[in-house]
């Protein structure tokens, strides 16, 4: 079966460090999309991809940056972490529909601290 | 400004009786419409989405919802809740010309014994 999968669940790393986040589909999806989920803000997109050397800045973009060398991964780096990353990391993927996007398929996500 | 709703953080309900969760956007053109669970420490899981059609969809775990475009909603609904369906529960747009999604708040869904 398809899936996608995040690695590590769990990270914790001190500030200033750079931190990567792996994130890896076999739906062969197009689209893939990082997340951040923090209490009372939900969902905020961080950065997305609508495939190969696609790579395209979401609402809460600064510090973190995405490539995309392939169209199974998008790996998520925290160039030099700050507490205020501490967050739960969701990587999604999806298949463009019509003019919107069809049914996002997400990750277990990755609980990441910043100390 | 695309923007989605979810006027509850939380909604409480007893085993047995029907709930609602609510779904308001506000986004250009015809949108996709999707619902999905989160339970805890989990990803979000995919229960039901609005393409076009019927306006009634109906989804995984006896959950079904209703796009209404005058009123610009897509409520969650099931007839008898569940312990089990506990949970978080998001909504979210995908505006035709967007790809992507616009997620809602979210809402707390407590069903007692």
């Amino acid at each position: 079966d398809a899936e996608i999968t995040q690695s590590p669940r769990h990270k914790i790393t001190e500030t200033g460090r750079q931190v990567t986040l792996a994130c890896h589909q076999t739906w062969n999806h197009n689209n893939m999309f990082w997340y951040r989920q923090d209490l009372g803000h939900g969902l905020r997109l961080i950065h997305y991809s609508y495939g190969v050397q696609d790579t395209n800045k979401g609402e809460v973009s600064d510090g973190y940056s995405v490539s995309r060398s392939n169209t199974e991964d998008l790996p998520l780096t925290l160039e030099s972490a700050a507490s205020s990353q501490t967050s739960v990391y969701f990587c999604a993927s999806s298949e463009v529909f019509g003019g919107g996007t069809d049914t996002q398929y997400f990750g277990p996500g990755t609980r990441l601290t910043v100390l | 400004a695309q923007s989605v709703a979810q006027p509850e953080d939380q909604v409480n309900v007893a085993e047995g009786n029907p709930l609602t969760v609510k779904c308001t956007y506000s986004v250009s053109g015809n949108p996709y419409l999707f619902w999905y669970v989160q339970y805890p420490n989990r990803g979000l899981q995919f229960l039901l989405k609005y393409i076009t059609g019927d306006n009634l969809v109906k989804g995984s775990y006896g959950f079904e919802a209703e796009f209404n475009k005058s009123q610009t909603s897509f409520h969650l609904k099931k007839p008898s809740a569940l312990v089990s369906d506990s949970a978080l529960y998001f909504c979210a747009v995908s505006p035709q010309g967007f790809n992507k999604f616009y997620f809602g708040s979210g809402t707390k869904l407590n069903v007692k014994p």
